[in-house]
């Protein structure tokens, strides 16, 4: 079974809805983190959590909030998706004593029309 | 099977030196290359994307190169600071399956002496 799982792994929606993404890991890793992926932009984060009380912005956190419901599980909403938001969404897992290695999940597609 | 190196593991200078840091990489049907900095505990920050059709890029006292034909990119830090002390990642980004994935190097681990 796959340590770091997402879900929906591919999901269309209109502008103005709801999105909740979510990851889940079997690590047992404190710090999770979330980022997004463009084609000519690369990968940047999003958010990060140090643990269940510790949640931080990344580079491009307006637009997105999440929710850090257990060690286990960090969800990245979307309160009202813009088609900006099209990308490649990957949920990542570290831990506090080799914080520079990163597990990656293997990634939502989100199309927002 | 794509591998991205990175050597060496880790470099300490003084403070004020020009850097290069190195990466290379053993399939160049890449769709791109980024640079990425890992402060300790840190989600990674992007520094600069290099397309597959450019050869380098500028971000103020950064510079990334790519030379796909050899595999390889550098990274040049001009006037090495200590807030420069980071890990960097090298990362291709490659077709795969309709998609695109990343594979990344193990990273540079740089201390910036005051």
């Amino acid at each position: 079974d796959a340590d770091v799982t997402q879900t929906p792994r591919n999901r269309i929606t209109k502008t103005g809805k709801r999105i909740m993404l979510e990851c889940s890991q079997t690590k047992g890793h404190d710090r999770m983190y979330w980022y997004r992926q463009d084609p000519g932009l690369g990968l940047r984060l999003i958010y990060y959590s140090f643990d269940v009380k510790d949640i931080n912005k990344g580079e491009i956190s307006d637009g997105y909030s999440v929710s850090r419901q257990a060690q286990a599980k960090f969800s990245l909403s979307l309160e009202s998706a813009i088609p900006n938001q099209t990308a490649l969404y990957f949920c990542a897992t570290s831990d506090f004593f080799n914080t520079d290695t990163q597990y990656f999940g293997p990634g939502t597609r989100l199309t927002v029309l | 099977k794509q591998e991205v190196t990175q050597i060496p593991a880790a470099l300490s200078v003084p403070e004020g030196e020009n850097l290069v840091l190195n990466c290379s990489f053993t399939d160049s049907a890449i769709y791109n290359l980024q640079w990425f900095r890992q402060d300790p505990g840190k989600g990674l920050t992007s520094l600069l994307l290099i397309q597959s059709s450019q050869r380098e890029q500028t971000s103020g006292r950064l510079n990334a190169s790519l030379d796909k034909s050899s595999g390889r990119s550098t990274l040049y830090i001009a006037a090495s600071q200590p807030g420069d002390s980071a890990t960097y990642l090298c990362a291709v980004i490659v077709p795969q399956g309709g998609s695109e994935k990343l594979v990344f190097g193990k990273g540079m681990k740089l201390t910036v002496n005051p």
